[in-house]
């Protein structure tokens, strides 16, 4: 079946534009992840959300980042103000519970790049 | 909050070699050790996961074990195989009310050299 998909693959901006970056679950999965991926580096938590509850937003680095999701399905990633240090590849997950100890399907990733 | 720390950073062995990656975590109460692979290009991949209670897994070439003792927990690879090469990420995951949400080693580059 149909994986998690991200768009755009790659996304160049200026410095100061802002950004929209889209996430499409697996049909079904109740849970969705946005992390980001600096080159070099592990994978930084940003926001969770789970079904109507609401969101985690404790790994938002700042109010220039936001994210929404419509019921269980696509969700999108803000970047206001973008700055040289959002440069970074942004991954989105899904799974099916969201409770202990299930695997995170993870989309193939935006890369942004802000010059 | 919960930190994991990765080493190595990279890793080259030849084919046939073991490869091993070890982590370590720092918060007692996680109680869930995934670890995913990633390819070039590709989201992360889910390729084996522990939990606390028990102190090993195995799945054909691949084993992880976890010391809760000492928290860290590790990658084995037997037998690596080219299509090993990629970057291994471990992870833990804190028990908290609700969510999923796991912490991220910082990785180890795998190359399996012919």
């Amino acid at each position: 079946g149909a994986g998690v998909s991200q768009s755009p693959s790659n996304k160049v901006t200026e410095k100061g534009k802002d950004v929209e970056l889209r996430c499409d679950p697996i049909s079904g999965h109740t849970a969705l992840y946005w992390y980001r991926q600096r080159l070099g580096q592990g994978l930084e938590f940003l926001i969770y959300f789970q079904g109507n509850s609401a969101p985690d937003k404790s790994g938002l680095p700042s109010d220039r980042f936001s994210a929404e999701r419509t019921g269980e399905s696509v969700s999108t990633l803000t970047i206001q103000r973008t700055q040289q240090e959002d440069s970074a590849v942004y991954l989105c997950a899904s799974n099916p519970l969201g409770g202990s100890y299930n695997e995170q399907f993870f989309g193939p990733g935006t890369r942004l790049t802000v010059l | 909050g919960e930190n994991v720390e990765q080493h190595p950073s990279t890793l080259s062995v030849q084919e046939g070699d073991s490869a091993v990656i070890k982590c370590t975590y720092s918060d007692s109460a996680s109680n869930y050790f995934p670890w995913y692979k990633q390819e070039l290009g590709k989201g992360p991949q889910l390729i084996i996961d522990i939990r606390s209670n028990v102190g090993e897994k195995k799945d054909q070439r691949i084993a992880v074990t976890l010391n809760k003792t000492a928290k860290h927990f590790s990658l084995h690879i037997t037998e690596t195989q080219p299509e090993d090469s990629a970057v291994y990420f471990c992870a833990a995951r804190k028990l908290t009310g609700g969510g999923n949400k796991l912490t991220f080693g910082t990785g180890t580059q795998l190359k399996v050299e012919l």
